[in-house]
């Protein structure tokens, strides 16, 4: 299993740029999430899916897109990129469990580092 | 909205001393789980607590959780300089799907 793989590793993109990051997990896992984290600094979670064709926002959604359209990949989607974005950004997938909804253990990805000019 | 704080912010030991680091969320939670992140790298996942007062051990490491549900510890016992890193708890309240992290406690150890 390749667990959860980030595309790229690396970006830098101009201001008002548009681009998407991939994210994709062969665990079969219902859950998957993106976070930000920014120099010493927590992760923030962007948004989140609990399953194909369900997302839902985070804490920090403004400027970005998500879309499930498969249980595998979880692509974000910056609109129109802003010197406030760069940060590193984390996917993460994890099992849901379905009767009592408390999710179980996740599993990040190496990450994006994105600069924004 | 919802915060998860942690204290310290930073933690400096001498190798073989022991270390806490704690986790206070202003609502309830349903789980919590700890992550610790090494430099460059990405949270790797260390335990989930979900009952109230709850004493997790993995080796040198406790984690336990509050009985109100609020609040989490972990302690390190007598430190070694793989332990470096950043240990981060994350919580999730009831009805929600939403992981809060923590600010996290960045852990140095000196040889």
């Amino acid at each position: 299993n390749a667990g959860v793989t980030q595309t790229p590793k690396f970006q830098v993109l101009k201001t008002g740029q548009s681009m998407t990051l991939q994210c994709a997990q062969d665990m079969n896992h219902e859950y998957m999430s993106w976070y930000r984290q920014d120099p010493g600094m927590g992760l923030r979670l962007i948004h989140y899916s609990v399953g194909a064709g369900i997302t839902d926002q985070g804490e920090v959604p403004n400027g970005y897109n998500v879309s499930r359209s498969t249980t595998e990949d979880f692509p974000l989607r910056l609109l129109s990129a802003a010197p406030s974005q760069t940060s590193v950004y984390f996917c993460a997938s994890s099992y849901m469990s379905a009767t009592s909804g408390r999710g179980n253990e996740q599993f990040f990805g190496p990450g994006t580092r994105l600069t924004v000019l | 909205g919802q915060q998860v704080m942690q204290i310290p912010q930073y933690q400096h030991v001498q190798e073989g001393e022991d270390f806490t680091t704690y986790c206070n969320s202003s609502t309830t939670l349903s789980n919590i789980q700890w992550y610790k992140q090494r430099p460059g790298g990405h949270p790797v996942f260390l335990i989930q607590l979900v009952k109230s007062g709850e004493v997790k051990k993995q080796k040198r490491l406790t984690f336990q959780f509050g009985e109100a549900k609020k609040n989490s510890s972990l302690h390190i016992t007598a430190t070694q300089t793989t332990d470096v890193g950043t240990y981060f708890c994350a919580g999730i309240t009831s009805g929600t799907y939403k992981y809060i992290f923590g600010t996290g406690t960045r852990l140095k150890v000196l040889a």
